[in-house]
């Protein structure tokens, strides 16, 4: 069975400042898949970023990157500059060979100006 | 425009009353899967389905009921919805199976029953 564990239920920073939301992951499947989504207050999923579980450099899309630390089962993401529009709650999820994908219980953060 | 469309997007129903949400893609994609979310606890698989006539049970299966007779649509059906199933639904769909494959969103359902 697959796991991801989301322990900041929310979270505060500062316009501009850099933020960490964290993410621990459980698996035994060799190859697996790590991706994060936002959630706004309108509710829609929007793909942030994708990790997979052999790429050797932690991916980077813009403003967000992933720090992938594979022996410690951590996929934290780090959103730099953060802006009002980053205010959402944040999903880590995990997609193993079998298909299943399964999502964290998400952190909310809230950008202060 | 490349989307995922679910339908209803709100419904209110009463114990018992049969009832199917639509979800749709025009994507052309392989892989769709539906999802609950609940204060909480995130979001949690369903159903999944890998192409047309492969479908598999995600981590709470019990109470609903998935087909996929075409590639486009996937549509779940409660066929006794109960108050425990009161949630916001999602359907999302990704091009295939790679676990590389970000998944598409739908706008999402929210259910109420009473």
């Amino acid at each position: 069975a697959q796991k991801i564990t989301q322990t900041q239920p929310g979270m505060f920073v500062q316009e501009k400042e850099a933020v960490t939301l964290d993410c621990t992951y459980d698996t035994s499947d060799p190859s697996y898949g790590l991706f994060w989504y936002k959630q706004p207050s309108s509710g829609e999923m929007i793909f942030l970023i994708y990790q997979g579980s052999y790429d050797q450099q932690n991916a980077t899309e813009g403003r967000y990157s992933l720090n992938f630390q594979k022996a410690r089962k951590s996929a934290n993401l780090v959103i730099s500059a953060s802006q009002l529009g980053d205010s959402a709650m944040y999903f880590c999820a995990m997609r193993g060979g079998y298909q299943k994908v399964t999502f964290g219980t998400g952190t909310k953060l809230q950008v202060i100006p | 425009e490349a989307q995922v469309t679910q339908n209803p997007r709100y419904l209110i129903t009463v114990t018992g009353k049969k009832l199917t949400v639509t979800c749709s893609q025009n994507m052309n994609h392989e892989y769709m899967s539906w999802y609950r979310q609940d204060p909480g606890l995130g979001l949690r698989q369903i159903y999944y389905s890998m192409n047309v006539e492969v479908t598999d049970k995600g981590d709470v299966p019990e109470g609903y009921k998935v087909s996929r007779k075409e590639k486009r649509n996937f549509p779940l059906i409660l066929e006794s919805p109960s108050p425990n199933q009161t949630s916001l639904y999602f359907c999302a769909s990704s091009l295939g199976t790679s676990v590389s494959y970000e998944q598409y969103f739908g706008p999402g359902t929210r259910l109420t029953v009473t």
